[in-house]
């Protein structure tokens, strides 16, 4: 099994509202990031979780709060966000210090009303 | 610095061999890889190549690594209307023995025409 899954697909939120997007991969990675991509742009690193510890942390807004309940999971709740963070979120694996191998989910499309 | 170029657009016919062109300018980087996006999907790992290597085949791709002139290529022999998409080259710099960030470029779109 070499799939990272990303709940939901799309998400259209307010921004009053909380939300959180879901990453879950079965691999055994033991690392774990998130990605923001805008249209037409390559990715751009989050955050990045080694060994359920957060290790980095690219100055990204507080109001995106990144969480790690285990080895298989990766949250990333959402809060008071502004329109210009309407992206597609991509989440990605790796095994532990192999980040030369990132597995990439298919992304959650956020739209921010 | 860390900068990866990459030429914006690429098109080529059904059956013809596609060159895509990547230049970075960190000497130190250990791994170059080439990745895959559909539209409004994910991004794939199509292959990667060691610093220390000139050549990788695999399939029906070809990567080719100049360190001397910091230029990798990606060949895609007898190209066909799926392989239309964005193909971003990225790079990970070598600190100390451990791996650091992917850095990416722009990505290239191929267009491929029956």
């Amino acid at each position: 099994d070499t799939e990272v899954t990303q709940t939901p697909k799309h998400l259209v939120m307010g921004m009053t509202n909380k939300k959180s997007l879901k990453c879950e991969q079965h691999m055994g990675h033991r690392a774990m990031y998130w990605y923001k991509q805008k249209a037409k742009k390559p990715p751009e690193l989050m955050f990045v979780y080694s060994y359920e510890k957060l290790s980095i942390n690219e100055s990204v807004p507080s109001r995106f709060s990144p969480e790690c309940p285990n080895s298989s999971l990766l949250n990333l709740h959402l809060h008071a966000l502004q329109p210009e963070d309407s992206a597609l979120y991509l989440c990605a694996s790796s095994q532990g210090s192999r980040a030369y191998e990132q597995y990439f989910g298919p992304g959650t499309r956020l739209t921010v009303t | 610095g860390e900068d990866v170029e990459q030429s914006l657009f690429l098109s080529v016919r059904e059956g013809d061999s596609s060159v895509i062109n990547c230049t970075y300018t960190d000497s130190s980087s250990t791994y170059l890889y080439w990745y895959k996006q559909e539209p409004g999907a994910g991004l794939q790992l199509l292959t990667y190549i060691f610093s220390n290597m000139d050549m990788k085949q695999d399939q029906r791709l070809t990567v080719l690594l100049n360190k001397k002139d910091k230029h990798l290529s990606l060949r895609i022999a007898d190209t066909q209307t799926g392989d239309s998409a964005i193909y971003f080259c990225a790079e990970t710099l070598d600190y100390g023995g451990s791996q650091g960030n992917l850095i990416f470029g722009k990505g290239t779109k191929l267009s491929v025409k029956p």
